[in-house]
């Protein structure tokens, strides 16, 4: 099993531009995460998904935020337009039916200038 | 609201044993979960309490007790390659409410 596959690995941009960082979950879970881990505010849960369906999305900070599952085995996270504090690890996780268990991406490392 | 507690940083030595508490002011989850993070790696998966009690997972052990609303993990046998961050976590609903974490760096 491949676990779970973020991309890209790291991405550098300049505020005003929009960002896309893809996550493919674990082949068989049926629920995704993202998250985002600073130093000043730890790891924040966004966003997550049962079933390809967007359950709860209040964690994610304002409308330049948005998420897409269009199928069981691809998510999107966009932000458009970046600013510099969106610079943080954005984290996807899936799971499956041992719902205390969440198998995490290797992040993607934000950084807008 | 919800909140895990857990002190910031923990340090301590090879082959010691120490405990990294998690206090927590919210009720009605399924159970505890503890992570591990190492530098510029991904949180993982560690150990699950869904009943009060003691979970022994190798060198590794985790407590809950809800009517303290309070938990920790035990590392025994302390190994260089166990510094890392610790993140307790209780299973709420769907999702895992983080706590604070704890960063524990082992000396030889």
């Amino acid at each position: 099993d491949a676990g779970v596959i973020q991309s890209p690995r790291h991405e550098v941009t300049e505020m005003g531009q929009e960002v896309t960082l893809r996550c493919k979950p674990i082949s068989g879970h049926n629920s995704l995460f993202w998250y985002r881990q600073t130093m000043m505010r730890g790891l924040e849960l966004l966003i997550y998904f049962n079933n390809n369906v967007p359950i709860d999305d209040s964690g994610m900070p304002e409308d330049r935020f948005s998420a897409k599952m269009p199928n069981a085995s691809f998510s999107t996270l966009k932000i458009q337009p970046s600013e510099p504090r969106d610079s943080a690890v954005y984290f996807c996780a899936s799971m499956g039916t041992r719902k205390y268990e969440q198998y995490f991406g290797p992040g993607t490392r934000l950084t807008v200038t | 609201g919800q909140s895990l507690e857990q002190p910031s940083e923990v340090t301590a030595v090879e082959g010691a044993i120490v405990q990294i508490n998690c206090t927590y002011q919210t009720s009605g989850f399924y159970g505890l979960s503890w992570y591990q993070q190492h530098d510029g790696g991904a949180p993982t998966f560690l150990s699950y309490n869904a009943l009060d009690g003691l979970e022994e997972t190798g060198r590794f052990s985790s407590f809950l007790s809800r009517s303290d609303s309070y938990g920790y993990l035990l590392l025994q046998e302390l190994q260089m390659k166990d510094s890392a961050s610790y993140f307790c976590a209780v299973w709420k609903g769907d999702k895992l409410i983080f706590g604070t974490g704890t960063r524990l760096q082992v000396f030889p």
